[in-house]
C-alpha cells in the first residue's frame, strides 16, 4: 500500500550496532504496528500502537524498541542488533472502531534486514 | 490459547483448475477472520474478511472463502486459478487482549499455479 512507507527498504548491519527502521503512514490512521516476518513463521507482532501515547509489546518484543513521533511516524529500534534479528520487518496500519475499514490492516512494503 | 493454523506449506494447482487454500482457527468468542496475500518483494496486500453475516464471503481478484463455525475452517476458494494467482497467502484472526485488539496470522501457505 502505497500510504505506508518504510525507510530503508534494505539494510546490512553488524552485530552490535544500533538501527533504526521508519514507518511513515498517510492514512490518517491512529493504530500502527510492526511485525517480523520469517519462513516459515509467517509475521509476527513486535509492538504496536493505538495512539501518540499508547505502545504495547507484542509476541516478540525483546531486543526492540518503539517511538511513536507522531499520528503519522513509527519508529523501531534495535538497539544492539543480533543475528537471529535477519528478517523481514513490516510496518501496518489500521482505522480506529467506527471507520469501515477497522480490524483491517493497511502494509507497507516492507524493510529486508540483514545482520552480519 | 487463540491461534490460526494454515495446514499446508504449499498449494500446487495446474491453471484453470479449482483452488483452496485451508486455515482453521481457535479463537474466544465470535472470530473475526482475514486472508492477505503477499507477492514477491511486495507488502501483505488484504484479500477479503469475515466479520458476521453470511458465511460465503467474497474478495478481490475472484476469490472468495467459507466461513464453517462447526469446522472453525475460513478456507480461501477460487473457481479457476490463475498464473498470476501464484504467492504467498496468509489467514488471520482478531483477537481481543488488554490493549485492545491485534491480528495473529498463520505461517502462511505458498499458491504455486501452473500453465
Amino acid at each position: 500500500d502505497a500510504d505506508v512507507t518504510q525507510t530503508p527498504r534494505n539494510r546490512i548491519t553488524k552485530t552490535g550496532k544500533r538501527i533504526m527502521l521508519e514507518c511513515s503512514q498517510t492514512k490518517g490512521h491512529d493504530r500502527m504496528y510492526w511485525y517480523r516476518q520469517d519462513p516459515g513463521l509467517g509475521l509476527r507482532l513486535i509492538y504496536y500502537s493505538f495512539d501518540v501515547k499508547d505502545i504495547n509489546k507484542g509476541e516478540i518484543s525483546d531486543g526492540y524498541s518503539v517511538s511513536r513521533q507522531a499520528q503519522a511516524k513509527f519508529s523501531l529500534s534495535l538497539e544492539s542488533a543480533i543475528p537471529n534479528q535477519t528478517a523481514l520487518y513490516f510496518c501496518a496500519t489500521s482505522a480506529n472502531r467506527g471507520a469501515s475499514s477497522y480490524n483491517e490492516q493497511f502494509f507497507g512494503p516492507g524493510t529486508r534486514l540483514t545482520v552480519l | 490459547a487463540q491461534s490460526v493454523a494454515q495446514p499446508e506449506d504449499q498449494v500446487n494447482v495446474a491453471e484453470g483448475n479449482p483452488l483452496t487454500v485451508k486455515c482453521t482457527y481457535s479463537v474466544s468468542g465470535n472470530p473475526y477472520l482475514f486472508w492477505y496475500v503477499q507477492y514477491p518483494n511486495r507488502g501483505l496486500q488484504f484479500l477479503l474478511k469475515y466479520i458476521t453475516g453470511d458465511n460465503l464471503v467474497k474478495g478481490s481478484y475472484g476469490f472468495e472463502a467459507e466461513f464453517n463455525k462447526s469446522q472453525t475452517s475460513f478456507h480461501l476458494k477460487k473457481p479457476s486459478a490463475l498464473v498470476s494467482d501464484s504467492a504467498l497467502y496468509f489467514c488471520a484472526v482478531r483477537v481481543i487482549n488488554q490493549a485492545g485488539t491485534a491480528l495473529i496470522f498463520g505461517k502462511g501457505t505458498t499458491l504455486s499455479v501452473s500453465s
